[in-house]
């Protein structure tokens, strides 16, 4: 299972574009990219999947260099309701490359301020 | 579609105790998983199943059972509770991505 390394914790201001990058060194071949999002006393919450280059829905993109070692989630113009607990998840995705059991990382704390 | 149900919300346990965390869901998803949450802290994985009857241990199985008879239940057992399993306990289902239920909270005190 390849193991995800992130920044644990991120500070940032309204409006501001905000990158998190995950490190997953050792990425297997079918192994897709999830990225999810945490508020406190829920469960995490899809936001974003990408396999290579980037992926773009409404509210995130999502990139990955060609090596795939790494990636990239970008939040547009973030707001105070985007503080929260960002998790990167290698080995999700349609073909479970990395298998059934899905751990998760220690994700990264983004706080949002005026 | 209601999605992925737990129960209960909230429960307080005294040590030595016994209980059981109902997950349900109504997607027909055959993957399902068990997690818990300490306090600031991740996700660990406790069990998982790939379907019907069929179980395996995460990260941190110990003092949990887990049962497997349909798709749509997924219920895990504590069978001596210990205040160490204080933790907040997530269910979810396993599609492409996960989904994940509201989550119980358990105090063993």
């Amino acid at each position: 299972l390849a193991k995800t390394t992130q920044p644990i914790s991120m500070d940032s201001y309204e409006g501001q574009e905000v990158n998190i990058t995950c490190s997953h060194n050792n990425i297997a071949t079918n192994d897709y990219i999830t990225w999810y999002q945490q508020f406190p006393s829920q469960g995490p919450r899809f936001i974003i999947q990408g396999y290579k280059t980037k992926v773009t829905n409404e509210v995130a993109s999502l990139f990955i260099p060609a090596d795939r070692k790494s990636s990239t989630l970008s939040l547009p113009r973030v707001s105070l309701s985007d503080t929260a607990v960002y998790y990167c998840l290698v080995g999700d995705g349609k073909w479970r490359g990395g298998g059934n059991k899905l751990t998760f990382g220690t994700g990264t704390q983004l706080k949002v301020e005026l | 579609n209601a999605g992925v149900t737990q129960t209960p919300k909230f429960r307080i346990l005294k040590i030595g105790q016994s209980m059981t965390l109902q997950c349900t869901q109504d997607m027909n998803h055959n993957y399902m998983y068990w997690y818990r949450q300490d306090p600031g802290m991740g996700l660990k994985l406790i069990y998982y199943s790939v379907g019907a009857g069929i179980t395996d241990k995460g990260e941190v199985p110990n003092g949990y059972n887990v049962s497997r008879s349909t798709t749509e239940d997924f219920p895990l057992r504590l069978e001596l509770a210990a205040p160490s399993q204080t933790s907040v306990y997530f269910c979810a289902t396993h599609n492409e991505k996960l989904f994940f239920g509201s989550g119980t909270q358990l105090s063993v005190l």
